[in-house]
């Protein structure tokens, strides 16, 4: 059964400390998606890429946050320094080329930064 | 700026009964529009993906149809059950800009009350 998985699923830091979510996509997937989810702005699109390059992170506050994919199999989306107003669940999708149907998401993990 | 609201925010029904969401666009220039799924907790599952040039797509209990000259979408979902209580997205594809970015609306949370 291919999934997308996501750790951690649950990660709580402090003001000012570095966070690292990483995301696997499904094998075979080529394009990855990070999402934010809040109860304010809903579902946001942050950044994705398309074989492991990134095609647009204009949703991404570029000052502290970065996203990556070392290779096929992970990507990473960092925070640094984590402030409070980035509590929210962090979600990964994976799909495949063209077909717009194909967005499988992850379960998503949940940062707090208090 | 290309948005997409759902109105009610939540909704609580008895079993049985049929119900149906609601989705608005403010732009006409659609490629597609899906209907997610979000269960407490989880990612995202995908329902149905209605392409511009389709009115309606059906799945099981579930119908989804799309009015581009009114920019409205709905879901239909028939003999509500309990296992349907969930948060429903609906999201949509605009076309002119990138294919893979999906903008969401906030949701429509769903309890059907045995």
């Amino acid at each position: 059964d291919a999934r997308v998985t996501q750790t951690p699923r649950h990660k709580v830091t402090e003001m000012g400390q570095e966070v690292t979510m990483r995301c696997q996509p499904i094998l075979g997937h080529n394009t990855v998606f990070w999402y934010r989810q809040t109860m304010m702005q809903g579902l946001e699109l942050l950044a994705y890429f398309r074989n492991r390059a990134p095609l647009d992170d204009s949703g991404m506050p570029k000052d502290r946050f970065s996203a990556e994919m070392p290779d096929a199999t992970l990507a990473t989306l960092k925070i640094q320094p984590s402030e409070p107003r980035d509590s929210a669940v962090y979600f990964c999708a994976s799909g495949l080329g063209r077909r717009l149907d194909t967005q499988y998401f992850g379960p998503g993990t949940r940062l707090t930064v208090l | 700026k290309q948005e997409v609201t759902q109105i009610p925010a939540a909704l609580s029904v008895p079993e049985g009964e049929n119900l149906v969401l609601n989705c608005s666009f403010t732009d006409s220039a659609i490629y597609n529009l899906q209907w997610f799924r979000q269960d407490p907790g989880k990612g995202l599952t995908s329902l149905l993906l209605i392409q511009s040039s389709q009115r309606e797509q059906t799945s099981g209990r579930l119908n989804a149809s799309l009015d581009k000259s009114s920019g409205r979408s709905t879901l239909y979902i028939a003999a509500s059950q309990p296992g349907d209580s969930a948060t429903y997205l609906c999201a949509a594809y605009f076309s002119g800009g990138s294919n893979y970015k999906l903008t969401f609306g906030k949701g429509t949370l769903l309890t059907v009350n045995p």
